[in-house]
This record gives structure tokens, C-alpha cells and sequence, in this order.
């Protein structure tokens, strides 16, 4: 059964560091990979989405790398600001079935 | 982007009604939808799985009878509480992918249920 585990659980740094939010998963036959945003009582809303065939994506300060064959992926954001404040969960779709695994998700504070 | 619509964003309903949440596609067929619940500071619970003209998949421990899904279109699904009582107060989401193995998952802005 696929699991995935992401570190830290949570996160309170200073505006304008640079951060990596981690994400693991046990079974390494997946189709992709998605990053999401949860902000509180909002829907999820999608950052990244990388393909098993691919090692990174890129949307503006926020770099996505994965390495399917050791089971991880990391979330970089550069530069953080106080909107960048939010849960982060990332989601794997297996190989041979379409319900995601979710991590239990990364909350990061980002303080002025 | 792929964008699905989700009505209402919050909700309040006396004990014993039943409540209707609809998940609406956009800008794309949605061949599966997704059902999940949130507890305040939890991540996402699977309720359930519709594909478009067949019966929900259910998670174990949901009751079918009191979350009807109906997905009856390629662009809408609704989930259905009846006869609500204060502990099915929780955050809803839905969520919709395109068919493809290699498409991601889109979700709705979430409803907000609350039962007095």
C-alpha cells in the first residue's frame, strides 16, 4: 500500500528565506506527482504537477524536483513571503489505480 | 487551467434535513470525482469515488445511505447529507480528473456544513 510521509510537519521561518518541504512515498510505481496549496478553509488549489518521466517543474519561486526511484520529492520556494503562508500536501497518483495518496501535509507560517 | 466549481461554500441545516453539494467541471469532463472530508486541522478523508453513470465506490465506514453521490454527468457530481446531524459538521471538497493516467487532480473550493 503506497504511504506518503512529508517533513517537517510544520514550518514558522522569517520572510524572504529560501525553504524545501519534503515529501516521501514507499511505492515507486507512480504515474505523477502533484504539489498543492491549502490555505485554512479553502479548497486545495494545485502548484505542481510532475510526470514520472520528469525530474522537475518550475512555476515562479516555487521548483518541484522528483526522483521516482528513491521514492521523493522536494518542494523549493524561494524567497518566502507572509502570503506564502499555508498548508502544503502533496499527492502521488499509483501506477494502475486513480485515487491519490496524500501526505499529511506541510503548514508553513511565514513570518514579517 | 481546469477549474471545478463548488456550491454552496457554506451551509447550515437543522438537525434531520438533508443537505445537497454540487461539484461542477468547468472547463473539462471529469470521468471520476472525488468526495473527501476535512477535520479542522486534519488532511483529507476519502469518502468516496463516482464515475460518470455508475455507482459510488465507498470507503470504508462511510455510510452509502446517508452520502448519496449521484455523478450523473461528465461535469457534475452532488453529494447528498440526509438527515444531517451535528456530528456530520465538517468541511466538504470535491474533486475531478480528466480521464488519462497522466492528468492531475483538480479540486472545488470546499463547503463548509454546519448542523445545529
Amino acid at each position: 500500500k503506497q504511504e506518503v510521509t512529508q517533513i517537517p510537519a510544520a514550518l514558522s521561518v522569517p520572510e524572504g528565506e529560501n525553504l524545501v518541504l519534503n515529501c516521501s512515498f514507499t511505492d515507486s510505481a507512480i504515474y505523477n506527482l502533484q504539489w498543492f496549496r491549502q490555505d485554512p478553509g479553502k479548497g486545495l488549489t494545485s502548484l505542481l504537477l510532475i510526470q514520472s518521466s520528469q525530474r522537475e517543474q518550475t512555476s515562479g519561486r516555487l521548483n518541484a524536483s522528483l526522483d521516482k526511484s528513491s521514492g521523493r520529492s522536494t518542494l523549493y520556494i524561494a524567497a518566502s513571503q507572509p502570503g506564502d503562508s499555508a498548508t502544503y500536501l502533496c499527492a502521488v497518483k499509483p501506477g494502475g489505480s486513480y485515487i491519490p495518496t496524500f501526505g499529511r501535509g506541510t503548514s508553513l507560517i511565514v513570518h514579517p | 487551467g481546469a477549474v471545478v466549481s463548488q456550491h454552496p461554500s457554506r451551509v447550515i441545516c437543522k438537525s434531520g434535513t438533508s443537505v445537497k453539494i454540487e461539484c461542477r467541471s468547468l472547463d473539462f469532463q471529469a470521468t471520476t470525482m472525488f468526495w473527501y472530508r476535512q477535520f479542522p486541522k486534519q488532511s483529507l478523508m476519502l469518502m468516496a469515488t463516482s464515475n460518470e453513470g455508475s455507482k459510488a465506490t465507498y470507503e470504508q465506514g462511510v455510510e452509502k445511505d446517508k452520502f448519496l453521490i449521484n455523478h450523473a454527468s461528465l461535469t457534475l457530481s452532488t453529494l447528498t447529507v440526509t438527515s444531517a446531524h451535528p456530528e456530520d459538521s465538517s468541511f466538504y471538497i470535491c474533486s475531478a480528473r480528466e480521464q488519462g493516467a497522466y492528468y492531475g487532480y483538480t479540486f472545488g473550493s470546499g463547503t463548509r456544513l454546519t448542523v445545529v
